[in-house]
């Protein structure tokens, strides 16, 4: 079946660059996607990129796609104490049949 | 409502008995999802309706779960006979359009199950 896998930890200063990781077996994906989800909050789309697309840019959030190589990256820019949360990297192949693969999440945190 | 809404929040239970879980979606929204969140893992997917029919149940781990959207708004997600493996969260998530690739999810915020 697809794996998804991410770090589980990602520890960054404030004002710096953050960049979550991912990596993915499923030759077939068609869209990736990033989740975030904070404590005691839902998961929320923060952005997604077409299979056929390389990156994707979004005010601070840069998505970076290497289907080659099945990797995926989502980088913050500036990174601040608002961004602390855990970081779902997530796929879908073909026509979405078995829902979305998430990988376990990368938790960010964010040093003074 | 504004966002998806999941009662209750948090449900203790014990081992064998049966529990419903309800997830109310944004008004209007066609497709509904189940997911489970194991403890640091992941979400999984478990069923998705569109409109009222099961469109795919094909992540429902056995025949004890089962889902209903009756009328094609509310979902109930039923699990007979709990196992404490059936510990998890388990969020709704809704979406306007039946696309199941590029339509974006909004999940609620989750039903936590402990099962003692």
């Amino acid at each position: 079946g697809e794996d998804v896998e991410q770090s589980l930890f990602l520890s960054v200063r404030e004002g710096d660059s953050s960049v979550i990781n991912c990596t993915y077996t499923d030759s077939s994906s068609t869209y990736l996607y990033w989740y975030k989800q904070e404590p005691g909050a839902g998961l929320q789309l923060l952005t997604y990129i077409f299979s056929n697309m390389d990156m994707k840019q979004d005010q601070r959030l840069t998505v970076l796609l290497n289907k080659k190589d099945k990797h995926l990256s989502l980088r913050i820019a500036d990174t601040q104490t608002g961004d602390s949360a855990i970081y779902f990297c997530a796929e879908i192949s073909g026509g979405g049949a078995d829902g979305l693969t998430f990988g376990k999440g990368t938790h960010l945190i964010i040093q003074p | 409502g504004a966002g998806v809404s999941q009662t209750p929040s948090n449900k203790v239970t014990e081992k064998g008995k049966y529990v419903e879980l309800r997830c109310d979606p944004i008004s209007g929204h066609t497709a509904l999802y189940w997911y489970r969140q194991s403890l640091g893992q992941g979400p999984e997917f478990l069923i998705y309706f569109q409109g009222t029919g099961a469109a795919d149940d094909s992540g429902l781990p056995n025949d004890r779960f089962f889902a209903v959207r009756p009328e094609g708004s509310v979902s109930t997600l039923k699990i007979q006979r709990t196992e404490r493996g059936d510990s998890a969260v388990y969020l709704c998530a809704s979406s306007s359009t039946p696309d199941r690739v590029t339509g974006e999810l909004f999940f609620g915020e989750g039903s936590r199950l402990t099962v003692l």
